[in-house]
């Protein structure tokens, strides 16, 4: 398995509370990608980066941000997490075959 | 980008070739067609990739036409383990930008 690994792996939170996500990969892959999953439903693309300080935005980038300071990690942050941000969160490396990480479950309360 | 459209669902047996097709009209010229599997609680795994014409690897082959309207992903011989969520999408190769479809839940019967 790629080495790509999610942290936390499960979170609650309350309405209105910054949250980070960090993603790390030990592969050296140039590009990194944040998803989310909700239920019944495919994934959708939050942000994506192609290098180090090099972001862009994906279908639903309200809300999210991002950075990429060094090439091994890739944070995601909700900036003032709301209930409709609960959801699935998956960060994947490569580009024409991404390897996925375990995902993140975050629940806003 | 384009967006992809496939069937919501569908039922075969073991042992039988399951073909899944995929409508991507908008295609752009710089995007490549992708497939993914999902099992529950896990991420996706990446199944093949194809331009145009035929793809084959260890586990699948992709069809695309000429005009890259639309392709289909064929499984040969499915097992109960093939019962997933495959995912069809455009990559941009231009941006590495892409949009996952709605998927297409596969039930593989005994």
């Amino acid at each position: 398995d790629a080495g790509i690994t999610q942290s936390p792996r499960h979170k609650v939170t309350e309405t209105g509370t910054p949250v980070t996500l960090r993603c790390h990969q030990t592969e050296n892959h140039r590009y990194m990608y944040w998803y989310r999953q909700d239920p019944g439903h495919g994934l959708r693309l939050i942000h994506y980066s192609y290098g180090v300080k090099d972001t862009d935005k994906g279908e639903v980038s309200d809300g999210y941000s991002v950075s990429r300071s060094k090439t091994e990690d890739f944070l995601l942050t909700l900036e003032s997490a709301t209930s409709s941000q609960t959801s699935v969160y998956f960060c994947a490396i490569g580009i024409y075959e991404q390897y996925f990480g375990p995902g993140t479950r975050l629940t806003v309360t | 980008l384009a967006k992809t459209t496939q069937p919501i669902s569908m039922d075969s047996y073991e042992g039988q070739e399951v073909n899944i097709t995929c409508s991507h009209n908008n295609i752009a010229t710089n995007d490549y067609i992708t497939w993914y599997q999902q099992f529950p609680s896990q991420g996706p795994r990446f199944i093949i990739q194809g331009y145009k014409t035929k793809v084959t690897n260890e586990v699948a082959s992709l069809f695309i036409p000429a005009d890259r309207k639309s392709s289909t992903l064929s499984l040969p011989r499915v097992s109960l383990s093939d019962t997933a969520v495959y995912y069809c999408l455009a990559l941009s190769s231009n941006t590495g930008k892409l949009i996952f479809g709605q998927g297409t839940t596969l039930q593989v019967k005994p």
